[in-house]
This record gives structure tokens, sequence and C-alpha cells, in this order.
């Protein structure tokens, strides 16, 4: 089973649409999430960033983070057609050990609004 | 553009073959990171380096082998090259190691091993 698990979709959606996308996790000592968004043939791009559990919004876009459910979202409000892109979770522990400074990321999700 | 660059973009090598990658982070960040992407096991962590040191270690192959010199750039090194290799190599970096940083991406290189 992997460490992070997010529905590869695709997903499509009609422009305007409220879009959720999600991911679940296994590792209790994930503290810190984040979305990032990848346009094809693009590297990855920072979205959102939040610690601990709680809400973070930035204009269209809200992130979740339910760390007793061990599950986190990312919803984007009157989604646009730019907004197609494969969307992909990380998360990343606290400082120490090994797995200091690495990110371990969902599969991603495949997103298409259509006007 | 995050101001991280990769070079090359592109390359088409052989199996068995040695290939090197080669990253320079943004300016002023001294932590670089290396991925692979490929379509079936997604985006994973191989390596970290620090100011010269390595400081992370994730699912990196033991033919695969990274430094980053004291210029701060960082190049990965690929030897006996595999079919399974293929796949989209991406660079990062960060000010620091601090576990809030933001990770930066470059734009990768898309390797192909025929």
């Amino acid at each position: 089973q992997k460490e992070v698990e997010q529905d590869p979709g695709p997903l499509s959606v009609p422009e305007g649409a409220i879009v959720s996308l999600n991911c679940t996790y296994s590792n209790s000592a994930f503290q810190y999430f984040m979305w990032y968004r990848q346009y094809s043939r693009k590297g990855p791009e920072l979205l959102m960033y939040t610690y601990s559990s709680g809400n973070k919004e930035d204009g269209r876009f809200t992130a979740q983070v339910d760390k007793s459910s061990k599950y986190i979202s990312l919803f984007i409000r009157d989604s646009q057609p730019s907004d197609s892109a494969t969307y992909l979770c990380a998360m990343s522990a606290n400082a120490g050990g090994t797995s200091y400074g690495k990110l371990t990321f969902g599969q991603g999700t495949i997103l298409t609004v259509h006007p | 553009d995050s101001g991280v660059t990769q070079t090359p973009k592109h390359l088409i090598t052989a199996t068995g073959q040695r290939v090197t990658l080669r990253c320079s982070p943004r300016s002023g960040d001294l932590s670089v990171y290396w991925y692979q992407q490929s379509l079936d096991q997604g985006l994973q962590f191989l390596i970290q380096y620090y100011n010269g040191e390595e400081r992370a270690k994730g699912n990196i192959l033991e033919r695969f082998s990274a430094q980053q010199f004291p210029d701060l750039h960082s190049e990965l090194n690929l030897s006996s090259l595999e079919l399974g290799d293929s796949a989209l190599y991406f660079c990062a970096s960060s000010a620091g190691t601090a576990r809030q940083e933001t990770q930066y991406f470059g734009p990768g290189t898309r390797l192909l091993v025929l």
C-alpha cells in the first residue's frame, strides 16, 4: 500500500463547476501538506501549503486537512479551462531522520475543465 | 518560470549507457532535490543535497548517483541504463532545509532509454 493515495481520475467538469480533489495517507508523521499543479510537459508548481490540520483559502482555492482521518482536500471554485492540469498532493514529515526534506506525492489527478 | 534550470530537456540513449543530468538551483537556494516521475510510480523522491552534502535519500537505485558542487549546481548520474529508467527527472530547490520551505521545481529532463 502506498503512503499517499490519490484517485488519478481523469476528472472532467464544465466551466464554473466546483472541483473537489482528495488524498488519503497512512503515515501519521506527516505534518506539512501541499498541493502542486502540473501542466503538461512542465514541472510541478506549488498551489497551496498547509501545516497540520485546518483550512486555508487563497482566491478560488481552498485546502483542507483532517489529520484525524488522514485525509486532505483541495477545492477549486468557479473552475476555469486554465485550471486544466494534473493536481498532485504532497506531504512531508517533521524534521530529523533520513526523510529530511523528502516530499511524498500522490499519483496525481488529471483535471479537464471544458468551456 | 521557477528559476530552476535543468539540462538537457530531452535525452535519448540506449540500454547500458550512462548519462548525466544537470540542475542549477534558484539563486540563493542551498538545497537541491531530485525526483523521478514515471507513469506507474508517479513522482518519487530520489535524493537531497544541502550545501554540497547529502541530506536525505529516497528510492534511489545504486546505479544512480548525485552530487552538489561548490557553486551549488547539482548533477544526477544514471548508469547501466535500463528500459525502466525512462522517465521525467525533476530537480527542485529550496532556500535551506526547514520542513516548511517551498520546493521550486525545474522543467525536467525527459529521458528515453531504447
